[in-house]
């Protein structure tokens, strides 16, 4: 049964910094890019980066680009989100996805973690 | 980059209606649309692909339309577990946009 848990959500204040992992089962991880998406309440998702298979090319919203690193490992069945200088704005259930063999296409979500930054 | 706008933001309708509700991109997307299902509290959930293609095992309730920059959701009889909020996503290009959001309630 295929299954994808993120963890590492939490309070931090601003300029701070955060990693979130998901774990996954259920399927060949090392065959799905893979990605992240946010969400804040009451607003639709926001894609904000993704990562191949063997984790070589890694894109990112522009939101986001140079302040986070999207990383997998496949051995593990794990994708990691660093997230460092931390905003008010980046408060929001964050989701990991996996991609549908067709790059942007999310088939498969975790249920999220909740990232705060409030001072 | 390429946006997409939903219409309407919320809809009320009866039991067993017929509910659409339609996205518009920014610009010429092909077939790289896609439907998501968002209940309250879960994740988003992938019901159409390509525009028109229905997600395996999701009912046939559910349909879709449309082509480069005009598309079409329906819900052939709605029922009361269709609740949820509806939203419509590129993935013709970077970065990948949602819509943002159909409310859909029962009336």
């Amino acid at each position: 049964q295929l299954q994808l848990v993120e963890s590492g959500g939490a309070l931090v204040k601003p300029g701070g910094s955060l990693r979130l992992s998901c774990a996954a089962s259920g399927f060949t991880f090392s065959g799905h890019y893979m990605a992240w998406i946010r969400q804040t309440p009451g607003k639709g998702p926001e894609w904000i980066s993704y990562i191949s298979t063997s984790g070589v090319t890694t894109l990112y919203a522009d939101s986001v680009k140079g302040r986070f690193t999207i990383s997998r490992d496949n051995a593990k069945n794990s994708l990691d989100l660093e997230m460092n200088s931390l905003r008010v704005e980046d408060t929001a259930v964050y989701y990991c996805a996996r991609d549908k063999m067709v790059q942007g296409l999310f088939d498969s979500w975790g249920p999220g973690t909740l990232v705060t930054v409030s001072s | 980059d390429i946006r997409v706008t939903q219409s309407p933001t919320s809809l009320s309708a009866s039991v067993g209606d017929r509910v659409t509700i339609t996205c518009q991109a920014s610009q010429d997307i092909s077939k790289y649309l896609s439907w998501y299902q968002q209940k309250q509290g879960k994740a988003p959930k992938l019901l159409i692909y390509d525009a028109s293609a229905l997600e395996t095992g999701v009912p046939s309730r559910f349909s879709a339309s449309g082509s480069e920059t005009d598309f079409t959701f329906t819900i052939s009889s709605l029922q009361p577990e269709d609740v949820a909020t509806y939203y419509c996503q590129q993935y013709d290009s970077l970065p990948y946009a949602f819509g943002q959001g159909t409310k859909l309630e029962i009336k």
